[in-house]
C-alpha cells in the first residue's frame, strides 16, 4: 500500500487567494483526521471524518476554512481566503476502525502565504 | 476536552544512554496512549503504543508505561543511538476517535 497520499507538497500563495489541499487515505480504512503543525501551537486536530462523514469539526479555526470528503478515497481541506497566519504544515491521518485506534499520517503539505 | 502536557521540550543525552520523556493527560476515560517519532520535515511515525488494560509494553529498545490512577504515561529509550535523535510526541485518545497530542519534546542523542 502506498499510505496516505497528500498533494500538493509544497504550496505557497498570497494573501486572499484560495487554498485546497487534497488527501487520499490508505485504501480500506474508514476514518480520516486533517491535522494542522506549527511551531506555536504544535499539532492539532481540525477536522475528523467517520466513513465519509465530519465528526467532530471543533478545531477548525474559522469559517475560512472548510473540508469535505465526497467519498471514502479523497478529502480536501480548503481555506478562503487565505491568511500568513494559516502558514503552516498541513498533515491528512487516517485509520482502519474504532479498534484499531493506529493513525497513520501522510507527508504534509507545508502551506506558506505570503 | 482532553489536555496533555508532556516534558521535557528538549532532551539531550550521550549515545548509549537511557532517555525519559513523561506525559501526563486531563481525562480519565482515555483509554489509547501512542507515542509518534517524528524527524526534521517528515511526517509523525508511530513507534510505540498501550492500551488503557496494560501497564507496560516493550519494544526492542523503546518502552511505554502507563500509570492510570495518576493519568501519567513514559516512554523510555534505552542504548540510545544517534539515530533516536527527533522530535517524540506523546497522545491521548479520549471520546470519539481523536487524539490529543503533547507538545514534543525534541531529542539529541550526542555521539
Amino acid at each position: 500500500d502506498a499510505g496516505v497520499i497528500q498533494s500538493p507538497r509544497h504550496e505557497v500563495t498570497e494573501m486572499g487567494q484560495e487554498v485546497t489541499l487534497r488527501c487520499k487515505p490508505i485504501s480500506g480504512h474508514d476514518y480520516l483526521f486533517w491535522y494542522r503543525q506549527t511551531m506555536m501551537r504544535g499539532l492539532e486536530l481540525l477536522i475528523y471524518f467517520n466513513n465519509n462523514v465530519p465528526i467532530d469539526d471543533s478545531g477548525m479555526p474559522e469559517d475560512r476554512f472548510s473540508a469535505k470528503m465526497p467519498n471514502a478515497s479523497f478529502s480536501t481541506l480548503k481555506i478562503q481566503p487565505s491568511e500568513p497566519r494559516d502558514s503552516a504544515v498541513y498533515f491528512c491521518a487516517s485509520s482502519d476502525s474504532p479498534v484499531r485506534y493506529e493513525q497513520y499520517f501522510g507527508p504534509g503539505t507545508r502551506l506558506t502565504v505570503t | 476536552g482532553e489536555n496533555v502536557e508532556q516534558h521535557p521540550s528538549t532532551l539531550s543525552v550521550q549515545e548509549g544512554d537511557s532517555a525519559v520523556i513523561k506525559c501526563t493527560y486531563s481525562d480519565s476515560a482515555s483509554n489509547y496512549f501512542p507515542w509518534y517519532k517524528q524527524e526534521l520535515g517528515k511526517r509523525p511515525q508511530l513507534i510505540i503504543d498501550i492500551r488503557s488494560n496494560v501497564g507496560e509494553k516493550k519494544d526492542q529498545r523503546i518502552a511505554v508505561t502507563l500509570n492510570k490512577t495518576a493519568k501519567h504515561f513514559s516512554l523510555h529509550i534505552t542504548e540510545t543511538q544517534p539515530e533516536d535523535s527527533a522530535v517524540y510526541f506523546c497522545a491521548a485518545k479520549a471520546a470519539g476517535n481523536k487524539l490529543t497530542f503533547g507538545g514534543g519534546t525534541r531529542v539529541l542523542v550526542k555521539p
